[in-house]
């Protein structure tokens, strides 16, 4: 049964720190990763994964993954109040329509 | 471009009763999906449109849930009568063909059902 589990599922930081937040997967037929942030509402889109060892970046934001250890990380650097959120990573089924699993989820609050 | 919006975003109902939600996609999107967390659960699929037709519905908990996307725009969840592990959060998304596997999510519907 394919599965992705996030560490840790909750984190305390203050700014001007860096975090790693970790997301391993087991899937059948890999396709691709993402991540997600999820603040009051919506998860908004972050980034999507598809190729080992290609960094995606976005401001202080980056991720990669590692199809051979079968894990992803997503790097905050100089962390700020508003990257407080759970972070979500997610896999899409293959041939089952795209539908994604998720992790757990992993709980960043920053303090100032 | 106007994101995914769902209504209504808070419903408080009793159980046995019946509560309907809605989710309008982004515009064009032919795939419509919608999702649910549970308190202290990750986010789990219910099920998922094709335009009108439904592709997967094994997620869907039981019968009482009904889901439908009469026209291929709009579509509504409804659950009937509800229970009190049916409360949630209920999230929608929505996605284009073209941009692989890439979802856009609503703000969800908190369901509690007393």
């Amino acid at each position: 049964e394919d599965k992705v589990v996030q560490s840790p599922l909750s984190l305390v930081v203050h700014e001007g720190d860096t975090v790693t937040l970790n997301c391993s997967y087991e899937v059948t037929n890999f396709r691709s990763l993402l991540w997600y942030k999820q603040e009051k509402k919506a998860p908004t889109f972050l980034f999507m994964l598809t190729s080992s060892g290609i960094e995606k970046k976005s401001g202080r934001l980056s991720s990669i993954l590692d199809k051979k250890e079968l894990f992803s990380i997503l790097n905050i650097t100089a962390t700020q109040t508003g990257d407080s959120a759970v972070y979500l990573c997610a896999e899409p089924v293959y041939n089952q329509g795209g539908k994604l699993i998720f992790g757990q989820g992993t709980e960043l609050s920053v303090k100032p | 471009e106007a994101g995914v919006t769902q209504f209504p975003s808070h419903s408080v109902i009793e159980k046995g009763q019946t509560v309907t939600l809605r989710c309008d996609p982004i515009s064009g999107h032919d795939n419509l999906y919608w999702y649910r967390r549970v308190m202290g659960k990750e986010i789990k699929f219910l099920l998922h449109f094709v335009k009108e037709s439904k592709q997967d519905e094994s997620g869907m908990p039981n019968n009482r849930f009904l889901a439908e996307r009469t026209g291929g725009t709009y579509s509504t969840l409804k659950v009937q009568p509800a229970e009190l592990e049916d409360s949630g959060v209920y999230f929608c998304a929505s996605s284009d063909a073209w941009e692989g596997d890439t979802q856009y999510f609503g703000p969800g519907t908190r369901l509690t059902v007393l």
